[in-house]
């Protein structure tokens, strides 16, 4: 079956590292995206992409990024972790639109709990 | 700015009754879906309703969108233990800018007591 899968699940690093958090779908999906989700402020949009060699910005950006070399894989770079980007992180996918940027379902995976100390 | 915000934030009933949340946007949307998350676990798609309905049904979800009143609403009818979960909507836009991205509201966590 296809699927959408993140690692590391769990993750503690110390402030001022490099954190890199994968995300690999069999979907075949054109689009992929992160999301963070924190108390209070449900689920906010970091980065996206529509398709290979392209990305993104989101809602929340500063101090990520992300690459998308294939169809499959969009990891998610932490350039320098601070506490702030202590959080739960989702990788999300879905079928090109159809249509007038009609977007369809997301499918999501299992999230990747990251503390940053 | 988070474009859905839910209403209420927690709810709390016993099995068999029914369970309503809320759903309001801001800005003029292509569709507007449900989604659910069990404790610890990813979100899962339930429902999506286009801007030219009024009304959707899956099982014992019902769906209302009101696009004059930008809400909508998820009836879950006879409700279960296995229905705890925090539930939540996500709207796209209407403009490119918006092309295949969702915003998602602050959630409902619901409970369900045996």
């Amino acid at each position: 079956d296809a699927e959408i899968t993140q690692s590391p699940r769990h993750k503690i690093t110390e402030t001022g590292r490099q954190v890199t958090l994968a995300c690999h779908q069999t979907w075949n999906h054109n689009n992929m995206f992160w999301y963070r989700q924190d108390l209070g402020h449900g689920l906010r949009l970091i980065h996206y992409s529509y398709g290979v060699q392209d990305t993104n910005k989101g809602e929340v950006s500063d101090g990520y990024s992300v690459s998308r070399s294939n169809t499959e894989d969009l990891p998610l770079t932490l350039e320098s972790a601070a506490s702030s980007q202590t959080s739960v992180y989702f990788c999300a996918s879905s079928e090109k639109a159809r249509g007038q940027g009609i977007t369809g379902e997301l499918f999501f995976g299992e999230g990747s709990r990251l503390t940053v100390l | 700015s988070q474009q859905g915000e839910e209403d209420p934030q927690a709810l709390s009933i016993q099995e068999g009754e029914n369970a309503t949340m809320n759903c309001s946007y801001k800005t003029s949307i292509n569709n507007l879906q449900w989604y659910r998350q069990n404790s610890g676990r990813g979100l899962v798609h339930l429902i999506l309703i286009r801007s030219n309905e009024r009304e959707k049904h899956s099982g014992r979800l019902r769906v209302t969108l009101d696009t004059s009143k930008k809400s909508s609403s998820l009836l879950i009818t006879a409700s279960r233990a296995a229905d705890t979960a925090s539930y939540f909507c996500a709207t796209d836009g209407v403009g490119g800018t918006s092309y295949g991205k969702l915003t998602f509201g602050q959630g409902t966590i619901l409970t369900v007591h045996p």
